[in-house]
């Protein structure tokens, strides 16, 4: 199966920390995507990882893997009110030739 | 270009008529990907390209809807006699396509309603 699940709401105060996550059931998955989307806007790609690494950090980006139990997450340091979107997660099997199949979507609401 | 642009930005149509949309990819790259976002923000995987030739069709409807990259052409999507359901938001995205760690990048989208 190539299901992507997300849970579909987060509210966080600016400044703290915001994580998200991600569960996903393909095991055959070898690149794992974080997608950012603004209202009425494209898929901005945030960072990804490879299915060979449990952590990848990318300035305020912290992406954790655990492929054991096919869990990803995002966390996102002192989040701001720019970072409220909707953020997708993504998994392909090739990122270059392959269709990505797309998570369900969290939606962040950064509160001033 | 530098981006993958998508026109028109957003198109209606009334039931039964039919749907264009069209996507320029990135200068080089030789993958083109469709994928319609409906209301609940599901994806869906419609169709890829590998140049002009059609790579993957596994999620495009058998009826109604096709695709088609032509050399020194935008690729286009067609609807032919759109429905209520087809009414979503449909992103183009291309890849240089020379290796499994290339991205996807996306198209601002075209926002396609029915009415």
């Amino acid at each position: 199966g190539e299901d992507v699940e997300q849970s579909l709401f987060l509210s966080v105060r600016e400044g703290d920390s915001s994580v998200i996550n991600c569960t996903y059931t393909d095991s055959s998955s070898t690149y794992l995507y974080w997608y950012k989307q603004e209202p009425g806007a494209g898929l901005q790609l945030l960072t990804y990882i490879f299915s060979n690494m449990d952590m990848k950090q990318d300035q305020r980006l912290t992406v954790l893997l655990n492929k054991k139990d096919k869990h990803l997450s995002l966390r996102i340091a002192d989040t701001q009110t720019g970072d409220s979107a909707i953020y997708f997660c993504a998994e392909t099997f090739s990122g270059g030739y392959q269709k990505v199949t797309f998570g369900t979507g969290t939606k962040l609401q950064v509160i001033p | 270009g530098e981006e993958v642009a998508q026109t028109p930005k957003h198109l209606v149509r009334g039931e039964g008529q039919k749907a264009k949309l069209y996507c320029a990819p990135i200068k080089g790259h030789s993958y083109v990907f469709w994928y319609q976002q409906v209301l609940k923000n599901e994806f869906k995987f419609l169709i890829s390209f590998q140049n002009e030739n059609v790579f993957d069709e596994t999620g495009m409807p058998k009826e109604r809807f096709s695709a088609k990259c032509l050399p020194n052409s935008p690729c286009s999507l067609e609807i032919q006699a759109t429905k209520l359901e087809d009414s979503a938001v449909y992103f183009c995205a291309s890849s240089q396509g020379t290796s499994d760690t290339d991205t996807q990048y996306f198209g601002p989208g075209t926002r396609l309603t029915v009415l």
